[in-house]
């Protein structure tokens, strides 16, 4: 099991353009979230889906910013008209689904690098 | 709101010395709390949880309601230790969303 794979691992945006970023959860897991880690802070909540369903957005900018976990393929973070602040280590995660529910065990990414210019 | 507090940012101790990760957390209601730890080059992981009351490596962590801590213990630090680590609190009602502190990076040195 390959893990979760997060790609691009680093991604250099000017500002206004539009970012992607991309993870690919562990086999078997149904449920992807999304982290943010700014420099010298802790990783941050923004999303929270199941395929084809968002859960839990309360963490996400309300503007420019979007996720989703279609059927088939992976989870998408989109980031559009970046500004510099958007700078960043973006972080996915996987976890799968149990009858007892969210263990507290998540499977990080290796993350994403994105750096606006 | 929920708060994780890591006062530390770098702990640094010799090869056998017991090491104590502070964390303090900020939550009127019953908190989960969690360790997760990244070595160097590799994916930020989970160490251990206040729940399962267990020693994962050496490391324990008890969780204090009275001081509102939960503080990463290991009597002999080993230099295989030394890794970034995070404490996390999720809440009742939405256990998936986890807080995270901003980490404490733990040097053990030869």
């Amino acid at each position: 099991n390959a893990g979760v794979m997060q790609n691009p691992r680093h991604l250099v945006r000017r500002r206004g353009q539009e970012a992607r970023l991309r993870c690919s959860p562990m086999k078997g897991h149904s449920h992807v979230y999304w982290y943010r880690q700014l420099p010298e802070e802790g990783l941050k909540f923004m999303v929270y889906l199941q395929k084809e369903n968002i859960i839990d957005e309360s963490g996400m900018p309300k503007e420019r910013f979007s996720a989703e976990f279609p059927k088939e393929g992976p989870s998408i973070l989109r980031i559009q008209q970046v500004v510099r602040g958007d700078s960043a280590a973006y972080f996915c995660a996987s976890s799968p689904r149990t009858r007892q529910g969210f263990t507290g065990e998540l499977f990080f990414g290796e993350g994403s690098r994105l750096t606006v210019l | 709101a929920q708060r994780v507090t890591q006062p530390e940012k770098l702990l640094s101790v010799f090869k056998g010395a017991p090491v104590e990760l502070k964390c303090n957390y900020s939550y009127s209601g019953s908190p989960e709390l969690f360790w997760y730890v990244q070595y160097s080059r590799q994916r930020l992981q989970l160490l251990l949880r206040h729940i399962s009351r267990e020693s994962i490596k050496g490391f324990t962590a008890d969780l204090n309601k009275g001081e509102t801590s939960f503080h990463l213990k290991k009597p002999f630090a080993q230099e295989e230790d030394s890794a970034m680590y995070y404490c996390a609190l999720s809440r009742m009602d939405s256990s998936y969303k986890l807080i995270f502190g901003s980490g404490t990076r733990l040097l053990v040195r030869p």
